[in-house]
């Protein structure tokens, strides 16, 4: 069984473009969920889909945003890149949202900021 | 303001000895989950803990859920050198708007060396 895909692993992009980073979840699993890993802040929570609807966000700006298709396939954007967005990105996919649902996590996409 | 706090932040130890990873928090949870990340890759879920008082072994390792699900705590029985990584515990709320959301702590990044 394959499990969640992130793509691509790494990118490196300049101060001031936008970014979209993609997530292919476990097959059958509906719900995604996005994390910013970086060594001060440890894993951040920026939202969660199910159903092709944003169902919690965390505390980041406007900048970030994503979205889930039909599919269940997720994507995150990032626009107007800055120096600190430099980060693992990771995707978590669980069969449905909740609480104590077990959330399996990709490999993560690590974008690096110039 | 990081909601779970995980100590020590750093264990360095030599195979064979037994260690102590305490995850601790001033906000109840429903569920606390363990989970364990090598360089390179997404964190791996290891255990969920959703009671409390509740205690669950996996092996070598044993995991406690505080009373009042407010803390946790991983013990390594001699630990070997495969048990060397980064280790995370994130923890559940209930309802409200951080339905489905994970509060991870920054982790402890044990090494073990032959």
């Amino acid at each position: 069984k394959a499990g969640v895909t992130q793509t691509p692993r790494y990118l490196i992009k300049t101060r001031g473009q936008q970014v979209t980073l993609s997530c292919s979840p476990i097959s059958g699993h509906r719900s995604v969920s996005w994390y910013q890993q970086t060594p001060g802040q440890g894993l951040q929570f920026l939202f969660e889909y199910f159903s092709e609807t944003q169902r919690n966000k965390g505390n980041f700006p406007g900048r970030f945003s994503g979205r889930q298709f039909s599919n269940s396939r997720s994507e995150m954007n990032v626009s107007t890149l800055e120096l600190g967005d430099s980060a693992l990105y990771l995707c978590a996919s669980s069969l449905l949202p909740g609480i104590n649902q077990p959330q399996h996590f990709g490999d993560g996409t690590r974008l690096s900021i110039l | 303001t990081q909601l779970l706090e995980q100590s020590p932040q750093f264990l360095s130890i030599q195979e064979g000895e037994n260690l102590t990873v305490y995850c601790n928090s001033s906000s109840v949870f429903s569920s606390l989950q363990w989970y364990r990340q090598e360089p390179g890759e997404g964190p791996v879920l290891l255990v969920t803990v959703v009671t409390g008082g509740e205690v669950k072994k996996l092996k070598r390792l044993t995991f406690q859920f505080g009373d009042a699900r407010k803390d946790s705590s991983l013990h390594i029985t001699a630990a070997q050198t495969g048990d060397t990584g980064l280790y995370l515990c994130a923890g559940a709320r209930e309802g409200g708007s951080t339905l489905g959301r994970l509060y991870f702590g920054r982790g402890t990044q044990l090494t073990v060396w032959p």
